[in-house]
Formats: structure tokens, C-alpha cells, sequence
């Protein structure tokens, strides 16, 4: 069974507005942790924002934040304020069980329009 | 210099043929991952390894094996590469400190071609 699921393949966003990545996800777990990377076209991965389980605040980093609904197991990003250079594959993976591996979604392709 | 280091970076090969897929790292990490890419599947989990004598399994092992011959060093092979290999590979580390916590550091990836 699917464990990350990201529902939207592509996304548009004027520049300058704000826009939120879907991501919802599925354990049995009371221990785990939520995490957004991002792909630019070049090919590496970015680690932007890390959402543990415990933690009661929603996490914030800087333009990114995690907007975090535990009982929907849903871990959505926002991404404020965006710019050209947020245009990037963005994915959602989560850590958790005895093993603590990193599962990831299938991603979203952001495309922000000038 | 990068803290995960991948080689090589791109491969072209043909059916059938030997491949090997390297990773370093200088971070210290004791835990070493090889993922694979495919477009619209994400990132799926080949090996991981948590210490030198420690290998584990992941989601699509067959056709695959990996060696840890230290601990900043993870191989991956492909014993007889096959077309459906054609993929972006990336190694990644991490710290057994604060599992939970801790995010994935990633390799710039290997493209690898199987013609």
C-alpha cells in the first residue's frame, strides 16, 4: 500500500502568490516524521522542511511551511510569496517504523508563472 | 567539495553488462541508502545499510546488490543490467542520532542509460 501519497502531478502558481502541495500519508506509528524535499531541474534534492509527529506547532522555514494535520494524516507544504526559482519537483517522505527508512511521494511539479 | 559523492554521475551501457554505481561520503554517517528514480514514482528505496555488516533490503532489491566496504563507502551493482534499470540513482546518508529527526543527506545522482 501506498505510504505518501501526493495527489496533484503538476501545479501552477502566479508569481507572488502562495500555493499548498497536497501530501497525506499513512502509519500505524506514533513515532515519525514528515519532511519535503525539493528537485530543481538540475537534479539534486533539498531537504526544505521536517514536521515531527510530536511537535505541536506547525514548522516553518523561512517562505515554507508545514501545514500539519495529524488526525487526516496530512502534512501539506506552503510555500508563500513564490518566485520563479520554486519552479521544481517537490516530494513528501516520511520516516517511521524499527527501521526508520525513508518512504517518499510521487512528487509535484510546481511551476510558478512570471 | 560535496559531503555525498556519487560516481559515475552519468553511464551509458548495454544489456546485459556490469555496472557499479559508487558513494562516498565525509559526513560520518553510519546509515547509506541507494534509491532509484522514475518519473511519476518518486523515489523508491533499493538497499540500505546501517553499519559495515549490516544490509538490508529495500522495496526493489531484485536485481540489485550493494556492498558497504566501509563506513563512508556504498556500492551499488547491477549484475546484468536490463533496459528497465534506465533510471536517476541516488546515494543518500544520514545519523542513527535522532532517527525521526534527521533528514536524508543526497548525492547529485547517477543517471544511468541501459540501451
Amino acid at each position: 500500500a501506498q505510504k505518501i501519497t501526493q495527489t496533484q502531478p503538476g501545479m501552477f502558481v502566479q508569481e507572488k502568490e502562495a500555493v499548498t502541495l497536497d501530501c497525506t500519508y499513512d502509519t500505524s506509528d506514533q513515532s515519525y516524521g514528515l519532511f519535503w524535499y525539493k528537485q530543481p531541474s538540475s537534479g539534486e534534492m533539498i531537504f526544505l522542511i521536517y514536521q515531527g509527529s510530536y511537535d505541536e506547532q506547525n514548522a516553518t522555514e523561512g517562505r515554507y511551511s508545514l501545514n500539519f494535520q495529524k488526525a487526516r494524516k496530512s502534512a501539506n507544504l506552503v510555500i508563500s510569496a513564490s518566485q520563479l526559482g520554486d519552479s521544481a519537483m517537490y516530494f513528501c517522505a516520511m520516516r517511521e517504523g524499527p527501521n526508520n527508512d525513508m518512504r517518499f511521494g510521487a512528487g509535484t511539479r510546481l511551476t510558478v508563472k512570471p | 567539495d560535496a559531503d555525498v559523492t556519487q560516481t559515475p554521475r552519468n553511464r551509458i551501457t548495454k544489456t546485459g553488462k556490469r555496472i557499479m554505481l559508487e558513494c562516498s561520503q565525509t559526513k560520518g554517517h553510519d546509515r547509506m541508502y541507494w534509491y532509484r528514480q522514475d518519473p511519476g514514482l518518486g523515489l523508491r528505496l533499493i538497499y540500505y545499510s546501517f553499519d559495515v555488516k549490516d544490509i538490508n533490503k529495500g522495496e526493489i532489491s531484485d536485481g540489485y546488490s550493494v556492498s558497504r566496504q566501509a563506513q563512508a563507502k556504498f556500492s551499488l551493482s547491477l549484475e546484468s543490467a536490463i533496459p528497465n534499470q534506465t533510471a536517476l540513482y541516488f546515494c543518500a546518508t544520514t545519523s542513527s542520532m535522532g532517527l525521526s529527526t534527521g533528514e536524508l543527506f543526497f548525492g547529485e545522482g547517477s543517471r544511468l542509460t541501459v540501451l
